[in-house]
């Protein structure tokens, strides 16, 4: 069956260190993966989006990876701070499937002062 | 542009009764979606318009659920009869489909809560 996984448990990190989540698919051929935030009482918002053909991108504190091979994305950000904490979410466009994005569960994100 | 608006923010009734959530996407955007947020579940797919015309509805959970969009900006989300498992937060997001690299801009959802 295919799945989107994120990890469920919270991520617990210091100011300033750089926060890593994980975004794991099985049985998809995604044409592109898309992240976003999510802040309590608020829709997603839109991050950053990576091809299947991009190894990584980077758009300020924030970097994507996409690993086709272990069919993993992984979603940094340095030098953390207190307001990025927030839930973030992958989501993935598979070919054939029109517009229509699969979202993982999400990964809340707490980062301490 | 003013975002995609949802209305209501909150919605309490109870069993039994129909309920309508209404989406104004934004200007332009040729892809509207409806999803369904829970715990439990994250975020659900219902079903997904493309120039007003539904493309795939199989996310949507019984009969008791029906979606329209007559026009480009405006789309409705009805249950009827409501039942107390379809509380949940209901997203409407718009997309261009062009452009889907840019991609989907989400409402502020309307909260549902059934009694």
């Amino acid at each position: 069956s295919q799945k989107i996984e994120q990890n469920s448990e919270a991520l617990n990190i210091q100011e300033g260190k750089t926060a890593t989540l994980t975004c794991n698919y099985t049985n998809y051929s995604p044409a592109y993966l898309q992240w976003y935030r999510q802040d309590p009482g608020r829709g997603p918002v839109f991050l950053l989006l990576i091809r299947e053909n991009e190894k990584e991108k980077r758009k300020e504190r924030l970097k994507v990876t996409f690993d086709t091979t272990l069919k993993q994305s992984l979603f940094h950000i340095t030098a953390s701070q207190p307001a990025d904490s927030a839930t973030y979410l992958c989501a993935l466009l598979e070919y054939g499937a029109g517009n229509m994005l699969t979202f993982g569960g999400g990964t809340r994100l707490m980062v301490k002062p | 542009d003013a975002g995609v608006i949802q209305s209501p923010r909150h919605e309490v009734t109870e069993m039994g009764q129909e309920v309508t959530l209404r989406c104004k996407p934004i200007s332009g955007h040729n892809s509207l979606f409806w999803y369904r947020q829970t715990m439990m579940r994250g975020l659900e797919l219902l079903i997904y318009f493309n120039n007003n015309v539904p493309i795939d509805d199989s996310g949507m959970p019984e009969d008791r659920f029906s979606a329209k969009m007559p026009n480009a900006s405006f789309s409705t989300l009805k249950i009827q009869p409501s039942e107390p498992r379809d509380s949940a937060v209901y997203f409407c997001a718009s997309s261009l489909e062009s452009q889907g690299g840019r991609g989907y801009t989400f409402g502020s959802g309307t909260r549902l809560t059934v009694v």
